[in-house]
């Protein structure tokens, strides 16, 4: 199995609502990551997990708020968001977080903020 | 931090003709270079990689070059075809985490 899946592919939430983005991957790998993209822009990282433990996060607002259960899943816990926080929400996981280990995408969750 | 510049934004080339796409990173201790082909609606998918060890990789149509002293690398994609249309995103790993992309160039190759 050499993919990562992503729940919901679409989400709508109003900015007092608080939802999940769930990630999963069955490949053992033990990075992952969350990446945000606007449209029509490079992804942009947020959050790194390497063995189950937050690695980087890249000065990322705190109502994102990232989880790692177990080295199969990561979620993304949403809270009080801004419209302005409409994206598409990648994750992405590796073999580790060595340089030269390709990162493999799951499809995104597209959020809407009204 | 990293920066990655990538020229052009936009390329429009005719199908059988060569596309080349160029990116500049500005942290010399970064050691992974790969390039990432992303389809409207798609996610993401890598499609060739270069190591800092290494000057040049190639895999059918498609080569990369490394010039670790300049600081740049490019994507060479030959015989280009219809299905090759995409945005393709260049990125560069430092400190053995982090990945920044460069901002993409939207590539149409016209029948």
């Amino acid at each position: 199995d050499t993919e990562v899946t992503q729940t919901p592919k679409h989400l709508v939430m109003g900015m007092t609502n608080k939802k999940s983005l769930k990630c999963e991957q069955h490949m053992g790998h033990r990075a992952m990551y969350w990446y945000k993209q606007k449209a029509k822009k490079p992804p942009e990282l947020m959050f790194v997990y390497s063995y189950e433990k937050l690695s980087i996060n890249e000065s990322v607002p705190s109502r994102f708020s990232p989880e790692c259960p177990n080295s199969s899943l990561l979620n993304l816990h949403l809270h009080a968001l801004q419209p302005e926080d409409s994206a598409l929400y990648l994750c992405a996981s590796s073999q580790e977080t060595l340089a030269g280990d390709e990162q493999y995408f799951g499809p995104g969750t597209r959020l809407t903020v009204t | 931090g990293e920066n990655v510049e990538q020229h052009p934004s936009t390329l429009s080339v005719q199908e059988g003709d060569s596309a080349v796409i160029k990116c500049t990173y500005s942290d010399s201790a970064s050691n992974y270079f790969p390039w990432y082909k992303q389809e409207l609606g798609k996610r993401p998918q890598l499609i060739i990689d270069i190591r800092s060890n290494v000057g040049e990789k190639k895999d059918q149509r498609i080569a990369v070059t490394l010039n670790k002293t300049a600081k740049h690398f490019s994507l060479h994609i030959t015989e280009t075809q219809p299905e090759d249309s995409a945005v393709y995103f260049c990125a560069a790993m430092y400190y053995g985490q982090n990945f920044v992309f460069g901002p993409g160039t939207r590539l149409s190759v016209l029948p």
